[in-house]
């Protein structure tokens, strides 16, 4: 059982939109700890998509894009494409574990 | 561009002890935490650790009895050791750098097998 918790999969047509929800409570997200998502294509090493609950690494495209509200955080990513279909984790950290803390992770279908 | 490589042995005994090293190259390890990650066959990411270059380190609170991370600056690498190995440490380990609370460059992980 995660910390952070993601629905386990979510899916989209090529060019769609989805959104892929980290909800935590007020020992993580909602003590105002930044979100990271990350990205992990098959058989690959996770790579960072968001840090700072919103800001991307040069060469993440802008169809990417994070945010969070109170103790959840989202992961939008618009003009679906294939090479989209991956796992995607959001990590946090928790003051009461004293841990750095990830998502259960959801898998990204492009139909 | 920060590159880390994981190296040590890819099969450990049950009750063994893991020993893994993080090579850092095109970058200094000076002034950042490291960090190991595993990832369990079929499962998500799960957080071992991080050390400081100055030695200083925190753990998992649920690995903090078997999990040793030490640093050596003059070869510009971390290591992590693991006692009393079971079948269910069988992972890929992953070492990363913390950049402020994210995970920027990481390592393509290596995959440890517990088995005699």
């Amino acid at each position: 059982q995660s910390v952070l918790t993601q629905p386990p999969s979510v899916s989209g047509a090529p060019g769609q939109r989805v959104t892929i929800t980290c909800t935590g409570s007020n020992s993580n997200i909602g003590a105002a700890y930044d979100v990271s998502w990350y990205q992990q294509l098959p058989g690959t090493a996770p790579k960072l998509l968001i840090y700072g609950n919103s800001d991307r690494p040069s060469g993440v495209p802008d169809r990417f894009s994070g945010s969070k509200s109170g103790t959840s955080a989202s992961l939008a990513i618009t003009g679906l494409q294939a090479e989209d279909e991956a796992d995607y984790y959001c990590q946090s950290y928790d003051s009461s574990l004293t841990a750095l803390v990830f998502g259960g992770g959801t898998k990204l279908t492009v139909l | 561009q920060v590159q880390l490589h994981e190296s040590g042995p890819g099969v450990v005994k049950p009750s063994g002890t893991l020993s893994l090293t993080c090579t850092v190259s095109g970058g200094s390890i000076n002034n950042y935490y490291w960090t190991w990650i595993r990832q369990a066959p079929g499962k998500g990411l799960e957080w071992i650790g991080y050390v400081f270059y100055t030695g200083s380190t925190d753990y998992n609170p649920s690995l903090r009895r078997r999990v040793t991370m030490s640093v050596d600056t003059s070869k510009n690498q971390f290591s992590l050791k693991m006692t009393s190995m079971t079948t269910a440490d069988t992972a890929v380990y992953y070492c990363a750098r913390v950049h402020t609370g994210w995970l920027d460059f990481w390592g393509q992980g290596t995959l440890v097998t517990v088995s005699s």
